[in-house]
């Protein structure tokens, strides 16, 4: 059962590169969800989408852009990279998004730009 | 708006040693409360879940009680091992239907 899928799992990008995280699930979930995690922190939310053709802000979304063209998958790209986007991203997914359900988390991106 | 707070880690722990992980909550209605563990170098996972007041949720030896009159879902173990060294958050759905996370609480268990 692949679940979701992230990929690169590692990655190092120069100050103004861009590039974009893949990010895909199997599970045929409406909700789709973009988190970071800093060194030590919590997750915090970059992006979700509600399903196909629909995205919205998370709690920090500056510097990232997403798009929702299929359920199955939800890429994250980063436009001029800097070094305060240096973290590990997790993509997840979930049935829908009211409680009782639950998240799916891929298994990470570690970047790290210089 | 709803939130959750965990105790502060790393909490470190001998082997087969009682294990709680405090977790207070804000939330507007009765939602569902979860707690998920992010083993090293991994995503995280669900560990268990509870979905309405007084449920408890259990798994691997985990255990949580879903306390309304406290505001409360405290992670519990009676006998830890060394492979529960893990992060382990407390988490609840906000009234936009969007995961609240807490900061999570480290866990070292030492053989």
């Amino acid at each position: 059962n692949a679940g979701v899928t992230q990929t690169p799992k590692f990655r190092i990008l120069k100050i103004g590169q861009s590039m974009t995280l893949q990010c895909a699930q199997d599970m045929n979930h409406n909700y789709m969800y973009w988190y970071r995690q800093d060194p030590g922190m919590g997750l915090k939310l970059i992006y979700y989408s509600v399903g196909a053709g629909i995205t919205d802000k998370g709690e920090v979304p500056n510097g990232y852009n997403v798009s929702r063209s299929t359920t199955e998958d939800f890429p994250l790209r980063l436009e001029l990279a800097a070094p305060s986007q240096t973290s590990v991203y997790f993509c997840a997914s979930s049935r829908e998004g009211r409680s009782g359900n639950t998240i799916y988390f891929g298994e990470g991106s570690w970047l790290t730009v210089v | 708006g709803d939130s959750v707070t965990q105790m502060e880690g790393p909490v470190t722990l001998s082997e087969e040693a009682f294990l709680t992980i405090n977790c207070t909550y804000t939330a507007t209605g009765y939602p569902s409360l979860f707690w998920y563990v992010q083993y090293p170098g991994e995503g995280l996972q669900l560990l268990l879940k509870a979905t309405k007041a007084d449920d408890k949720g259990s798994n691997k030896g985990f255990e949580a009680t879903y306390r309304k009159e406290t505001t409360s879902f405290h992670l519990e173990k009676g006998s830890v091992q060394v492979s529960d060294s893990a992060v382990y958050f407390c988490a609840l759905p906000n009234r936009d239907d969007k995961i609240i996370f807490g900061k999570g609480t480290r866990l070292h268990i030492l053989p």
